[in-house]
């Protein structure tokens, strides 16, 4: 499950830092979003997911801010760990017309410096 | 806590063979998907299965492609004829509803 791409967006925050990791969509008729993680080797992690009747939604440690005026998803987590060394990516589905395929996002590479 | 499974973590086939990439979903999941992944790329979408039949497949899911759920607990995507382009990270995926569980994919490799 290696997203090793040369052209990843790298985001290197210190360990205990807040992270901010952004993603554009362009299909408004995008109604559900999700936030994964994927570590070396591995599949998609689920993190946390939103509906479009939202514009914020937390879990543990993480918060997920939807605009949908600008089309922008962001992922926040707290107090970052070395642990949260992954490639982050957003998806969409647009389900209001049945559909459940998910499109994802190029990624961001995020980089905790002990 | 489930999981979905996948199996064999690497495969190595030589172009013009049949490969057969196995999944055991979540056992109370509905939905059923294959994604891929090329080395350096995103994950894109393969094909979705629901009650025994597919709902819905993206245009990378040609005739070569074929998935199955030949009983209660596998799900299966054979690819006929293998091209060298067909090498990349297959995900098998399941839900109930809209929150997708990945499982740790498949490298296949194509020779």
């Amino acid at each position: 499950g290696e997203s090793v791409g040369l052209h990843l967006p790298t985001l290197s925050v210190q360990e205990g830092d807040n992270s901010i990791i952004n993603c554009a969509y362009s299909n408004s008729a995008s109604d559900y979003f999700i936030w994964y993680k994927q570590e070396s080797g591995k599949g998609p992690q689920f993190i946390i997911d939103i509906r479009s009747n939202m514009d914020k939604r937390q879990g543990q440690r993480v918060t997920v801010l939807l605009n949908k005026t600008v089309k922008h998803l962001s992922l926040q987590i707290a107090a970052t760990q070395p642990g949260d060394s992954a490639v982050y990516f957003c998806a969409e589905i647009a389900g209001d017309t049945g559909r459940r395929a998910l499109t994802f996002g190029s990624g961001t590479r995020l980089q905790v410096q002990p | 806590e489930p999981e979905v499974t996948q199996t064999p973590s690497h495969q190595v086939t030589q172009m013009g063979q049949e490969v057969i990439l196995r999944c055991v979903p979540i056992s109370n999941h509905l939905y059923f998907y294959w994604y891929r992944q090329i080395l350096g790329q995103k994950v894109e979408f393969l094909v979705s299965f629901y009650n025994n039949e597919i709902s819905e497949k993206s245009e990378i899911f040609d005739d070569q492609f074929s998935v199955e759920r030949p009983d209660g607990s596998n799900f299966t995507l054979k690819i006929r004829s293998t091209k060298l382009e067909d090498s990349a990270m297959y995900f098998c995926a399941s839900s109930d509803f809209y929150e997708q569980y990945f499982g740790p994919g498949t490298r296949l490799t194509v020779t």
